[in-house]
């Protein structure tokens, strides 16, 4: 099956910095989804991608689908303490219906 | 209003028992999805309903039991679970149908089985 690897698993911010993360696949996809979860949440959808190249942006998060629809990132500018959480990337595959494959997930800590 | 909720938010249950967990959407969606997450471990997905119609099992041990009674509601029905089975577990809905979906996600229930 399809496999999305993650990276980094975890990491710490510090107020103001930009903080970037990425997805790979040996798969293609044709949905690339960005969700973020806190304690004792569910996911809650960031940003939605549906086309190879797309730039999207949402606040302070930017993700892009990459071109070999293999891989995305997101990026945070400016971050801050409310940015704690984990972030996880999530693939759609048109012929595997409507099913999601996530990553990993991204755990995003603050500097001590 | 809220979209996706799930109750309870949390439950301890032990072996023996019988319990159930209830989503209800408010987003007019025809795709509702059961998800177990546990820790260290990328989401699963369990059981798939698509316009009140089981479309996906993926595996899932018979001691998980899923109901979709209407587009509104899907519930999973628990017995004679293990102490493995502890986890968040996940609803999601989308719109449902060929395309590809874009999925919304409850706050989950907590489970813990002793």
């Amino acid at each position: 099956g399809q496999q999305l690897n993650q990276s980094p698993q975890s990491m710490f911010i510090q107020e103001g910095e930009d903080v970037s993360m990425n997805c790979t696949s040996s798969s293609i996809f044709n949905t690339w989804l960005w969700y973020k979860q806190d304690p004792g949440e569910g996911p809650v959808l960031l940003i939605a991608l549906y086309k190879a190249g797309e730039l999207t942006s949402n606040g302070r998060l930017t993700a892009q689908f990459g071109i070999t629809r293999k891989d995305s990132f997101l990026n945070i500018s400016a971050s801050i303490p409310s940015d704690v959480g984990i972030y996880f990337c999530a693939g759609q595959i048109k012929a595997a219906g409507n099913k999601l494959t996530f990553g990993g997930g991204t755990r995003v800590l603050v500097k001590p | 209003e809220t979209g996706v909720t799930q109750t309870p938010r949390h439950l301890v249950m032990g072996m023996t028992n019988k319990k159930s967990l209830k989503c209800e959407q408010h987003l007019g969606h025809n795709a509702m999805y059961w998800y177990k997450q546990s820790a260290k471990k990328p989401l699963e997905l369990m059981f798939v309903y698509n316009f009140k119609e089981q479309t996906e099992n993926n595996s899932v041990p018979s001691r998980f039991s899923p109901e979709c009674p209407n587009s509104s509601h899907l519930f999973l029905h628990l017995h004679t679970l293990q102490p493995e089975d502890s986890a968040l577990y996940l609803c999601a809905t989308g719109a449902g149908g060929s395309s590809t979906d874009t999925q919304y996600f409850g706050p989950g229930t907590r489970l813990t089985v002793l």
